[in-house]
């Protein structure tokens, strides 16, 4: 029940296009639901998050749609950008522990 | 700003040897994590702490323990280093609470052989 399945596992993408990247979750005690963007040797970092009780968030080229009676998400990244390649991984919260449970990971390649 | 520092980088380790991993970190986080990530796995939490004394299981907690006898610092200690253990582990610190942002640090590439 503290999963978060993500898919697709990769994904390659010409510059310009548009990345979306998807999640599902089944525990309805998530409050939180972040996305984090991770370079090779690096820690991974937040890109941009949104909560439950809203059903799209944008910020820049990057988009969070939220789809809570599905318990799903995702994140859509238009324009996508050479510089854009990194691997994504969604994540979902549990308020009462404050404990982060993360999807696989979407290793994305913008071609350019 | 140092953020989230973790010692050492780079590790080998051989079968049954023990070593602490130190994260520590400058924001004044309540909250502090160990996650470990391998391919296709994404990141699972080891342990987490709360506060300063405090320690939880999270995920994959088995043959690993924790300590967080300071509230800058989080340490992961492995009693017996097995081949499974062989990952890349991330300590991520938060103030906690719902909506706030977990900084990570640069990951310590962990082999044992």
């Amino acid at each position: 029940q503290q999963q978060v399945k993500q898919s697709p596992q990769s994904l390659i993408v010409q510059k310009g296009g548009i990345s979306i990247i998807n999640c599902a979750y089944e525990n309805t005690a998530f409050d939180y639901f972040p996305w984090y963007q991770q370079f090779p040797g690096k820690g991974p970092a937040l890109l941009i998050a949104i909560r439950p009780d809203v059903s799209e968030k944008k910020e820049g080229r990057f988009t969070i749609s939220f789809n809570k009676s599905a318990k799903q998400f995702s994140l859509h990244i238009m324009d996508s950008q050479p510089g854009d390649s990194a691997t994504y991984f969604c994540a979902a919260k549990l308020g009462g522990y404050n404990k982060l449970i993360f999807g696989a990971g979407t290793r994305l390649a913008v071609h350019p | 700003n140092a953020g989230v520092t973790q010692t050492p980088k780079f590790r080998v380790l051989k079968t049954g040897q023990s070593m602490t991993l130190l994260c520590a970190q400058d924001m004044n986080h309540e909250y502090m994590y160990w996650y470990r990530q391998d391919p296709g796995m994404g990141l699972r939490l080891i342990h987490y702490s709360v506060g300063e004394g405090t320690t939880a299981k999270g995920e994959v907690p088995d043959g690993y323990n924790v300590s967080r006898l300071k509230k800058q610092n989080f340490l992961l200690g492995l009693e017996s280093a097995a081949p499974s253990q062989t990952s890349v582990y991330f300590c991520a610190s938060s103030y906690g609470g719902t909506g706030t942002e977990a900084f990570f640090g640069q990951g310590t590439r962990l082999t044992v052989v």
